[in-house]
């Protein structure tokens, strides 16, 4: 049971457009949602976070929604460029759980020039 | 230089040989991670550990055993009971997670092949 789901594997975006990467979940437990970057054969890398008391999280190009009755969280980036190419994972964390991090699959990013 | 590293970057074994994972961070950070990741998927937790001598089992630690004697170290060894081994290894620290932050922060990885 996949409990944080991206079910885009890829998604292709136009270099000075915005992409929109979507991640749901099943737990309502979880409190808290990170997005990582991941370049190939390198450790993800933590671009932002949102805690379930707030709805919109903002950090220079990167912006994180979350619809709690929706159970939904998306990460835009405005403006695209072309060091976005990577993979993008979801991660998410439920009080009380040790601060385990559950992830979703992951959705790659192809930033065309 | 600082933060997490893990060493080697690439490693090679032998099917039927147990092989060890180096993990060391400088952060002075108490809790650490171990986690997998297969194409196509998403990290699997195979160990942590948020205390010196102390560790707890995560979704996927069979085949795999841990220790952390140090602070510093969380070496993770891939027994020969590990039946699909091959992956790529990742080590993270948690900052400050009794104050509701959860991001944890990754070393450069380990790619463990095994034939």
């Amino acid at each position: 049971d996949q409990q944080v789901k991206q079910n885009s594997p890829s998604l292709s975006v136009q270099e000075g457009r915005i992409s929109i990467l979507n991640c749901d979940y099943t737990n309502s437990m979880f409190d808290y949602f990170l997005w990582y970057k991941k370049y190939p054969a390198e450790g993800p890398t933590f671009l932002i976070s949102i805690s379930s008391i707030k709805d919109k999280n903002e950090d220079g190009r990167f912006t994180v929604f979350l619809n709690k009755s929706a159970k939904h969280l998306s990460l835009h980036i405005v403006p695209s460029q072309p060091g976005d190419s990577a993979v993008y994972f979801c991660a998410a964390s439920a009080r009380g759980s040790n601060y385990q991090l559950i992830w979703g699959a992951g959705t790659k990013l192809i930033i065309k020039p | 230089d600082g933060g997490i590293t893990q060493s080697p970057k690439y490693l090679f074994r032998k099917e039927g040989q147990n092989v060890t994972l180096s993990c060391e961070q400088n952060l002075n950070h108490d809790a650490m991670y171990w986690y997998r990741q297969d194409p196509g998927q998403g990290l699997r937790l195979i160990y942590y550990s948020q205390i010196v001598n102390d560790f707890q089992k995560g979704d996927i630690a069979e085949g795999y055993s841990v220790s952390r004697e140090k602070k510093e170290s969380f070496p993770l060894t891939v027994t020969s009971a590990q039946k699909n081994p091959t992956a790529f290894y990742l080590c993270a620290i948690s900052i400050d997670p009794g104050n509701n932050r959860y991001e944890q922060y990754f070393g450069p990885g380990t790619r463990l092949t095994v034939t």
